[in-house]
């Protein structure tokens, strides 16, 4: 199975900063790689699709980026809003594989 | 528009066998893949499988021995059963769909399942 190791774990970050949230791939996924957003008691949202393509309806503060197996999922200007658990998923072999989690918290 | 909700027991014994409903609108089932996901504490998210929009399956071989995936397209509903549950199969399950760009664009409310006698 691929393994997506996401990192950090956590962070306590505030208003205004520039968020870098990182996934490294196993293997080789090409760009079959999505983020999604969940806040809580709520569904995952999709931010991000194709590594790097912004989710229609979502602030172009989000970005998504690759450098080799690193993928990573960039907040600029963080809004109160922001906050909650960031995933990434990998969909280029099966089993489909999430990262554990990023958890973003306001300081 | 298009929405998603699963539809669960709640409690299920352990040993016994869990069934979950996902009733889909706003799309067909015969041209969109639907996942199944899932959420413990133990594991966190886990990719559980999907039906093609022509029927067929794939699951997680995690899950393969005790888990199917159906549909009645008739009745815009997709089915989860898996039997031989266990406490650490207690969590929220999610049905989302698919898009062709990548990513799961769609996801129900999910139904939280406890096992426990």
């Amino acid at each position: 199975d691929i393994q997506m190791t996401q990192s950090p774990s956590s962070m306590s970050v505030s208003l205004g900063d520039r968020v870098t949230i990182t996934c490294r791939a196993s293997q080789d996924i090409g760009n079959y790689l999505s983020w999604y957003q969940q806040k809580p008691e709520k569904s995952p949202k999709l931010m991000i699709y194709g590594a790097t393509n912004l989710e229609d309806g979502v602030p172009s503060r989000f970005s998504g980026s690759r450098s080799g197996s690193d993928y990573s999922l960039t907040i600029n200007s963080l809004e109160s809003e922001d906050t909650g658990i960031y995933f990434c998923l990998q969909h280029k072999q099966y089993p489909y594989t999430f990262g554990a989690g990023t958890k973003l918290e306001l300081k | 528009q298009v929405q998603l909700k699963e539809t669960g027991p709640g409690l299920v014994q352990p040993t016994q066998t869990l069934s979950i409903t996902c009733t889909v609108s706003g799309f067909s089932l015969t041209s969109y893949y639907m996942q199944w996901v899932r959420q413990t504490p133990g594991k966190g998210l886990e990719w559980m499988g999907f039906i093609r929009s022509g029927g067929s399956t794939e699951y997680n071989s995690e899950f393969k021995s005790r888990l199917s995936i159906s549909r009645d397209t008739s009745k815009n509903q997709v089915f989860l059963k898996m039997n031989s549950l266990k406490t650490e199969d207690t969590g929220v399950y999610y049905c989302a769909r698919a898009v062709g760009r990548g990513g799961f664009a769609y996801w129900g409310q999910g139904t939280l399942v406890t096992v426990s006698s």
